[in-house]
């Protein structure tokens, strides 16, 4: 089982959109989690990085994580053409803290 | 503008070739890391370092190795390539502050490797 499942997508939308991107984890030492966006030909950048269970906002972005559910979201506002990426999803447990990636949600936002 | 960078961005080479992926960067950082990306496949940890001298073997088995002689540089190796090591392979480096837990890394713009 891999430590962290997502849905490749691709995700297409309209400007505009509320967007939702979801993972799951099987790794309950998981404390850590975060959400990278990667461009087409780039490295990954972080976006958000959350400790345990809650919601943390920034801007657009809202990042939700229920441990109890071993569920991890990420919500875009008003989505824009220039959100299109591809977003990933990451966890990481205390000592080593090394995030563990899913493979990422390919999202299209279309003007 | 990055401070991590890999070269080269694109390389394509023969079997049976020796290879260094080039990784530095300028931020002063203590952990390095190699993942491995292929199309719509997880980043998978091959190595990572904790600072000089420091090298580790990550989730992935790899027949590539690594060193850290400089704080700064972090290179990737492979002896004798082949075509099943055709894929993206990432550079990163975090400040890895431990007790805050905010180990953010810092990602290179990756070199692309087909060996035919």
């Amino acid at each position: 089982q891999k430590e962290v499942e997502q849905d490749p997508g691709p995700l297409s939308v309209p400007e505009g959109a509320i967007v939702s991107l979801n993972c799951t984890y099987s790794n309950s030492a998981f404390q850590y989690f975060m959400w990278y966006r990667q461009y087409s030909r780039k490295g990954p950048e972080l976006l958000m990085y959350t400790y345990s269970s809650g919601n943390k906002e920034d801007g657009r972005f809202t990042a939700q994580v229920d441990k109890s559910s071993k569920y991890i979201s990420l919500f875009i506002r008003d989505s824009q053409p220039s959100d299109s990426a591809t977003y990933l999803c990451a966890g990481a447990r205390g000592g080593s803290y090394i995030p563990t990636f899913g493979r990422g949600t390919s999202l299209i936002v279309h003007p | 503008e990055a401070d991590i960078y890999q070269t080269p961005r694109y390389l394509v080479i023969g079997t049976g070739k020796k290879i260094t992926l080039e990784c530095s960067q300028t931020m002063g950082h203590d952990k390095m890391y190699w993942y491995q990306q292929d199309p719509g496949m997880e980043l998978h940890l091959i190595h990572y370092s904790y600072g000089v001298n420091s090298t580790e073997k990550g989730d992935l088995s790899s027949e590539s190795t690594v060193s850290r002689i400089r704080t700064e540089h972090f290179p990737l190796t492979l002896e004798s390539a082949r075509p099943s090591h055709t894929s993206q392979y990432l550079c990163a480096s975090s400040v890895g502050t431990g007790y805050s837990g905010a180990n953010v890394l810092t990602f290179g713009a990756g070199s692309r490797l087909t060996v035919l």
